[in-house]
């Protein structure tokens, strides 16, 4: 058990929607990271918050956003929502911020969200 | 190498044969390698941070090395076996890009 708790499991809604995916980091954790894993790729990076703030922003798209909250829960927000966003959502967690390259990231267990 | 890249894609070998893998990332600006062990249905899990050239790490039967001057790094797993099944990540903290940034994996199938 890594620690990092996601909620939901598993999401299925239809094209055009908006969902709210939500990530706890481990225990003393600042850093949250946000990855989308679809079909025949890999990880990629969407978004990084340290202790409350936007700290690193990947490839994500203009009707995604996220943000972490004072208890440093962090919640990814995707909307209008299109098949390709059919995917792996993972969220992991790190001590540090910026310097936290030689800090493993603790994932959670994920979200797959089916758009249809 | 502009992005982390790891070989081969997939791999299926005996219990008990020893085998290993390759990770190319961006040499510059180099900080942290990291490895990970994804088994399906979970989470991926960490099994090295490597930050220095000539950097050699070991878990067990699991050892990897570094050398951020080529940019690559090797993955050995000794005796393989069945439990050993998994895709193993691979990701760089280097380059442009500044975040961690993975690898596709190798998938790897121990046969019994």
């Amino acid at each position: 058990d890594s620690g990092v708790t996601q909620t939901p499991k598993h999401l299925i809604t239809a094209t055009g929607q908006r969902v709210t995916l939500r990530c706890s980091p481990r225990s003393g954790d600042l850093s949250v990271y946000w990855y989308q894993q679809s079909l025949d790729q890999g990880l990629q990076f969407l978004i990084q918050y340290y202790n409350g703030e936007e700290r690193a922003k990947g490839n994500i798209l203009e009707r995604f956003s996220a943000q972490q909250f004072p208890d440093l829960h962090s919640e990814l927000n995707l909307s209008s929502l299109e098949l390709g966003d059919s995917a792996l959502y993972f969220c992991a967690s790190s001590p540090r911020g910026e310097s936290s390259y030689n800090s493993p990231l603790h994932f959670g267990n994920g979200t797959r969200l089916t758009v249809t | 190498i502009l992005n982390v890249e790891q070989s081969p894609q997939s791999l299926h070998v005996q219990e008990g044969d020893s085998t290993n893998f390759t990770c190319s990332f961006p040499s510059s600006n180099f900080y942290a390698l990291h490895w990970y062990r994804w088994e399906t249905a979970k989470s991926p899990e960490a099994l090295f941070v490597m930050t220095l050239n000539g950097d050699e790490k070991k878990k067990g039967r699991i050892s990897a090395t570094l050398n951020t001057k080529e940019g690559y790094s090797y993955l050995y797993i000794k005796g393989s076996q069945p439990e050993d099944s998994a895709t193993y990540l691979c990701a760089s903290f280097s380059g442009s890009a500044r975040q961690l940034t993975f690898g596709s994996g190798t998938q790897l199938t121990v046969l019994p």
